[in-house]
């Protein structure tokens, strides 16, 4: 069994850029959450998608935006990159909603907006 | 708003002493408590959850105590050890919303 793993580790973008992450969830898991870490600081709530659907979404603009694909991966889109984007990435995968099952994280991806 | 939060920031402990976390939640619609454990370059690890029905829970050396009228929950780790010496994360949930966490307890743990 293969836990969740995301890429790229790193990131560098320039601000006003376009950036994709990409994360594979745990095998059997069929709900991926995403995360923003900034240094020093808990992980944010950005959205959770289930069975390729949008159910849950904290407080981010529409410039982040995502993916679910049929074998439950997901992607998170940014828009028009700014400095304070500068965080790291964390996706996390479960079995159903995060209040009933236990949320298995990644190792994240570091994103650099210069 | 910040709606979990955690204290103290930093946190040092003798080996074998008990190191306790503080958290404080204002949503009382809260029904999912866990306790992330992360260390540098990873991601947070799960270590211990309670749901608001029970007061207190243990697992090996860590408990979670929940207090549901005060709205407030902690983490105490017996017989602290070296390898306990991380960054640990408080946080809550309801229903199908995400987690909320708290900034965080830098935690070491001297030999």
């Amino acid at each position: 069994e293969t836990g969740v793993t995301q890429s790229p580790t790193h990131l560098i973008k320039t601000r006003g850029q376009q950036v994709t992450l990409r994360c594979s969830s745990q095998s059997g898991h069929n709900t991926v959450s995403w995360y923003q870490q900034a240094l020093g600081q808990g992980p944010q709530f950005i959205f959770q998608y289930y069975r390729e659907e949008e159910n849950g979404r904290g407080n981010f603009p529409p410039r982040f935006s995502g993916l679910q694909f049929p074998n439950y991966s997901s992607e998170l889109n940014v828009n028009a990159l700014e400095l304070d984007d500068s965080a790291l990435y964390l996706c996390a995968s479960s079995l159903g909603f995060v209040g009933t099952n236990e949320q298995f994280f990644g190792p994240g991806t570091r994103l650099t907006v210069l | 708003q910040q709606q979990v939060k955690q204290s103290p920031q930093s946190l040092i402990v003798q080996k074998g002493g008990i190191s306790i976390i503080n958290c404080a939640y204002e949503n009382t619609a809260f029904d999912y408590f866990p306790w992330y454990q992360q260390f540098p370059g990873k991601g947070p690890a799960l270590l211990i959850a309670i749901r608001p029905d029970v007061s207190e829970k243990k697992e090996g050396r860590f408990t979670i105590s929940f207090n549901k009228s005060a709205k407030q929950f902690s983490l105490h780790i017996m017989d602290s050890q070296p390898g306990d010496s991380a960054t640990y994360f408080c946080a809550a949930s309801w229903s199908a919303d995400g987690l909320t966490f708290g900034k965080g307890t830098h935690l070491i743990i001297q030999p």
